[in-house]
This record gives C-alpha cells, sequence and structure tokens, in this order.
C-alpha cells in the first residue's frame, strides 16, 4: 500500500529551468493538495483540487501551475523556475467524506526538495 | 479568514518531562481540530483530531481538548520520550464545504536522554 508517492524526491534547477513535480495517491481520494514548507513559515497551500478535471488556488499560488487529470495524479509545474521557490514542497490526500479516519484527514507523501540556484 | 496560532519553538525537555505545546485558533462556526506530527525526514502523519466542542482527541499518550470558550486545543503528554522528538503542527478544517485545512506554523520538540 503505496498511499502518496511524490516523484522526483531531490532535485536542483536553474533559475529560468521548468519542472513538474508529480504526486501519486492510491487510496481513491477526491482531494489532493499541494503544499510548501520553508523554515519558520509552516505549511502554506499552493494549490489544491476537489476532483478529477478541478483545481483551485492555495495561499501562495504565484508562480505555480497545476492539474488533475486523473483521480489519482496531481501535478505542480513551475513553468520558469525562481531562487524564491526552493523550499520542501509536499503533496497531501484526502477523502471528501467518510474514510477510516473520517473526512479531511490528510494522508501526506514524503516531500520533494528543490533548490532553484 | 480562519487561523490557528501556536506557541514558537524550540522547545527542549528532559526525558519523561510533562509536555504541553499551546494552539488557539479564530474561526467561525464549528471547525474540526487536528494535530499532525512531522519526524525528521518524513511527510506529516496525523496525529489526533476532535471534530466538536469538548471532544478529546488522543493517540501514542498524546491527548487534546476542543475547548470552545478558550478557542484552543492546546497538546499534552505526561512522559515524553526520545522517539517524540518531531515537528508539531496544530491545524484547522474550516466548517464551510471544500476549503482546505489551515495549519500552524509549527513546534520543534526535542527530547534529550
Amino acid at each position: 500500500n503505496a498511499g502518496v508517492t511524490q516523484t522526483p524526491k531531490f532535485r536542483v534547477l536553474k533559475t529560468g529551468q521548468s519542472m513538474t513535480l508529480l504526486c501519486a495517491q492510491d487510496m481513491n481520494h477526491e482531494y489532493m493538495y499541494w503544499y510548501r514548507q520553508d523554515p519558520g513559515m509552516g505549511l502554506r497551500l499552493i494549490h489544491y483540487s476537489v476532483g478529477e478535471g478541478t483545481t483551485a488556488k492555495g495561499e501562495v499560488p504565484d508562480g505555480y501551475n497545476v492539474s488533475r487529470l486523473k483521480k489519482q495524479n496531481f501535478l505542480l509545474g513551475l513553468e520558469s523556475a525562481a531562487p524564491s521557490q526552493t523550499s520542501v514542497y509536499f503533496c497531501a490526500s484526502s477523502y471528501s467524506t467518510g474514510g477510516p479516519y473520517g473526512a479531511n484527514v490528510l494522508t501526506f507523501g514524503a516531500g520533494s526538495r528543490l533548490t532553484v540556484l | 479568514g480562519d487561523s490557528v496560532t501556536q506557541m514558537e519553538g524550540p522547545v527542549t525537555l528532559s526525558e519523561e518531562a510533562f509536555l504541553t505545546i499551546n494552539c488557539t485558533y479564530t474561526a467561525t462556526g464549528y471547525p474540526s481540530l487536528f494535530w499532525y506530527v512531522q519526524y525528521p525526514g518524513e511527510g506529516l502523519q496525523l496525529l489526533l483530531k476532535a471534530t466538536k466542542a469538548d471532544d478529546k482527541g488522543s493517540n501514542k499518550g498524546f491527548e487534546a481538548t476542543y475547548r470552545k470558550e478558550t478557542t484552543s486545543f492546546h497538546l499534552e503528554k505526561g512522559s515524553v520520550q526520545v522517539s517524540d522528538s518531531a515537528v508539531y503542527f496544530c491545524a484547522l478544517k474550516p466548517d464551510s464545504g471544500n476549503t482546505p485545512l489551515v495549519f500552524g506554523k509549527g513546534t520543534r520538540l526535542s527530547v534529550i536522554a
């Protein structure tokens, strides 16, 4: 039972390069989220999705795009990376209702550490 | 908007000491409240939760009570272990529809033997 899998785990980019982070979940969760974690800032929501084909902006969406073409996958794209996007990125997913632990209990991936030079 | 404020760390305790990490919230309606824990090098995982006023969530010796009168959800453990060293996040799920969880900034706990 893999849960939430993020790829890649580590990446170094140069300013201006683009990349995509992939999140895959095998729990049939409706909701998926992308967060970034920075020292002293806690977790900040970038974008989220409440179902296949839907996306919505979170607290810090600028410079990122997302897509949810399949229910199990949620992609986070950086079109032109900047040093301010150096961070650890976490994907999470949850049921909308029900589930073994109740609605809105998030399952997190292990994180993707991105460095932009 | 809804928000969570938790005590700043780091918190350093000796093994078997009593732990309290304060968490207060601002929200309309009746949010659900959560504590998540992040061990070194890992993602967050649910520690405990409470969905209505006066509920007590508990897990692994940790507990927290949903206090609507003081808008608080303080995390406590009677006797911490070295293995409890981690970052602890308080979070709330707003009462309104699909609005995602709001997290506090996290409190780092270090327990020394």
